[in-house]
């Protein structure tokens, strides 16, 4: 049980390109999300998606774009990357019983 | 507007000797509790939640309080460990809602040997 797979896990971006973060949850969970997290600033919502076919904005979704492909997979677009999206990015999934984290991508933008 | 506040960015304590962390919330509309623990370079992980139906849930060694009426929780861990050492975020959410959680700052643990 692989529980919640992000893919890649290091990246670096030159200002302006574009590049897609990828989910994956083989739990059959509904609900999935996108966090980042900065130093100092706690997990933060980008976005999430209730239900296969629906996505919602969070609190900073500026800057980026998702697709709830299917009910496994939901990923995270930055159409052209700035050095404020320097963060780590955590994908999670989860439903009444279960709250998962994949273990993070860690991306620089210089 | 931070609506989940954990206003110590670190605590230190000694092995064997309880840890205490809080976390406080502003919106009222907040029903359901979890902490999560993360290591460095690791994914967040769960650790224990509690329900606004309740005051108290136990697991172990770790023990949330929920103190409704002063919009306020705190995580016991007692005994210690070196292996709790980690970062501790509080997070909440409205079962009745969209089930976005929202977390707070973090609190550093350091349990030193």
């Amino acid at each position: 049980n692989a529980g919640v797979t992000q893919t890649p896990k290091f990246q670096v971006l030159k200002t302006g390109q574009s590049m897609t973060l990828q989910c994956a949850q083989d739990m059959n969970h509904n609900s999935m999300y996108w966090y980042r997290q900065d130093p100092g600033m706690g997990l933060r919502l980008i976005y999430y998606s209730a239900s296969e076919g629906t996505t919602d904005k969070g609190e900073v979704p500026n800057g980026y774009n998702v697709s709830r492909l299917n009910k496994r997979e939901f990923s995270l677009r930055l159409e052209s990357a700035a050095p404020s999206q320097t963060s780590v990015y955590f994908c999670a999934s989860w439903d009444r019983v279960g709250r998962n984290f994949g273990q993070g991508t860690r991306l620089t933008v210089v | 507007d931070q609506q989940v506040k954990q206003n110590s960015p670190s605590l230190s304590v000694q092995e064997g000797r309880i840890s205490i962390l809080n976390c406080d919330y502003t919106n009222s509309m907040f029903d359901y509790f979890l902490w999560y623990k993360k290591y460095p370079a690791e994914g967040p992980t769960f650790l224990i939640s509690i329900s606004s139906i309740k005051d108290k849930n136990e697991d172990g060694r770790f023990t949330v309080f929920l103190n409704k009426s002063a919009k306020h929780l705190s995580l016991h861990i007692v005994p210690s460990q070196p292996g709790d050492s980690a970062v501790y975020f509080c997070a909440a959410t409205s079962q009745g809602g969209s089930e976005k959680l929202v977390f707070g700052k973090g609190t550093k643990l350091t349990v030193n040997p």
